[in-house]
């Protein structure tokens, strides 16, 4: 089977830095995706990790560790928009349509 | 560009009733799937496509049918539907290729009475 667990919420103040963590255990890997979802939207697209490190894209950052099936994300400057849901995702199989299989998201609120 | 558009956005059924989803994309995708999204579940996959004419199960394809006929649209049909089938459905479409990652709609917001 698989097992995506992620914090059901959290909060931060404006400006802060603010790392969300997953961990996972399914029966392959073979990567893993970070999205955001701003209420009543759709989820768009962050990151990709399928290499042990981290990845850097702006104030976005994704850190994987395979060995411990474990990755966050790291938001620094926090904005107020910031605040939405950002849902781990991973992929366990090569091939098969790229199917994903989705954490039950991190809620986040960005506090003045 | 649109991207990935799913219609309606918006609906209201009677248990029993039948209705069709459907999602277009112009981005040329192979792949496409059909997610459900619920509070405190998480988005799960319905059905699947990795191509015009081929359609496959995902984790919760219970009472639903999908169809590719042609590679721009998913369908999603509900036969009869039910009060427990009361979710917002997503569409994603995404490239083959393993970094590709998924894109999706606005979603559809369904309640079953």
């Amino acid at each position: 089977g698989q097992n995506i667990d992620q914090p059901t919420e959290m909060t931060a103040t404006e400006g802060a830095i603010v790392q969300i963590n997953c961990t996972y255990q399914t029966s392959g890997f073979n990567g893993l995706f970070w999205y955001q979802q701003h209420a009543g939207e759709a989820p768009t697209f962050l990151s990709y990790n399928v290499l042990d490190g981290l990845e850097e894209k702006g104030r976005f950052s994704s850190f994987l560790s395979r060995s411990k099936g474990y990755s966050y994300l790291l938001l620094k400057e926090l904005q107020m928009k910031d605040s939405a849901s950002y849902l781990c995702a991973v992929r366990p199989f090569t091939g098969g349509g790229n199917k994903l299989t989705f954490g039950t998201g991190t809620q986040l609120k960005v506090e003045l | 560009n649109a991207g990935v558009t799913q219609t309606p956005k918006f609906r209201v059924l009677k248990t029993g009733q039948s209705m069709t989803l459907l999602c277009a994309q112009d981005m040329n995708h192979e792949y496409m799937y059909w997610y459900r999204q619920d509070p405190g579940m998480g988005l799960r996959l319905i059905h699947y496509s990795v191509g015009e004419g081929t359609t496959a199960k995902g984790e919760v394809p219970d009472g639903y049918n999908v169809s590719r006929l042609k590679k721009q649209n998913f369908l999603l049909g509900l036969e009869s539907a039910a009060p427990s089938q009361t979710s917002v459905y997503f569409c994603a479409s995404s490239l083959q290729g393993e970094k590709q990652p998924q894109h999706f709609g606005d979603g559809t917001r369904l309640s079953i009475l």
